[in-house]
């Protein structure tokens, strides 16, 4: 069972440039979520997924479109990169059938854009 | 609106000494609490999680936390820190079946031999 795997683990950008964060995982859980971790700042929610064909806005989402077409792939897009997006990028996925489950969090993806 | 305070950046402890980390919540509902660990370079791993029940609650790696309503705290705790120990430690805060946690800035836990 591989959980949340997330591709690539370390990426490199110029400004300007567009990339797509992958993520998969393979629990049919309805939820699916990207976070970014910034130095003194935790994580913060960029776009969720409440299951297949529906995704919203977290609390810092300028920047990033994701889309969700299937319940296993929650990609998470770039379209001009900027320094600002600089960070470490986890994808997280969880089960909305039972109240008392946790998140599963990916290996995470270390950005860095110059 | 939901959001966790870590008061502690940093901590340093010694090889088989007790630890304590502070977590404070603001949220106007019934809190689901969790508090997850990060070694450095890998993803996040739960430790434990309150729903309901019990307040005293016991994860994995010994750890444990205490749910305070009237402090609106989460506090974790270890009573014998080894070194595998060292690493990052995030609490979280979300509502009852929504995923949208919001999570601390993270306490850096350095174990000294």
């Amino acid at each position: 069972n591989a959980g949340v795997t997330q591709t690539p683990k370390f990426q490199v950008l110029k400004t300007g440039q567009s990339m797509t964060l992958q993520c998969a995982q393979d629990m049919n859980h309805e939820y699916m979520s990207w976070y970014r971790q910034d130095p003194g700042m935790g994580l913060r929610l960029i776009h969720y997924s409440v299951g297949a064909g529906i995704t919203d806005q977290g609390e810092v989402p300028n920047g990033y479109n994701v889309s969700r077409s299937t319940t296993e792939d929650f990609p998470l897009r770039l379209l001009s990169a900027a320094p600002s997006q600089t960070s470490v990028y986890f994808c997280a996925s969880s089960s909305a059938r039972d109240l008392n489950t946790e998140a599963f969090f990916g290996q995470g993806t270390r950005l860095t854009v110059v | 609106a939901q959001s966790v305070t870590q008061p502690d950046i940093h901590i340093t402890v010694s090889e088989g000494a007790s630890l304590e980390l502070r977590c404070n919540y603001s949220y106007g509902a019934t809190p689901y609490l969790f508090w997850y660990v990060q070694s450095p370079g890998q993803g996040l791993q739960l430790l434990l999680k309150y729903f309901s029940g019990d307040t005293l609650v016991q994860g994995i790696k010994g750890f444990e936390a205490e749910f305070k309503r009237s402090q609106s705290s989460f506090n974790l705790r270890k009573p014998s820190v080894h070194w595998s120990d060292a690493a990052e430690y995030f609490c979280a805060v979300g509502p009852i079946n929504d995923y949208k946690l919001s999570f601390g800035a993270g306490t850096t836990v350095t174990v000294r031999a």
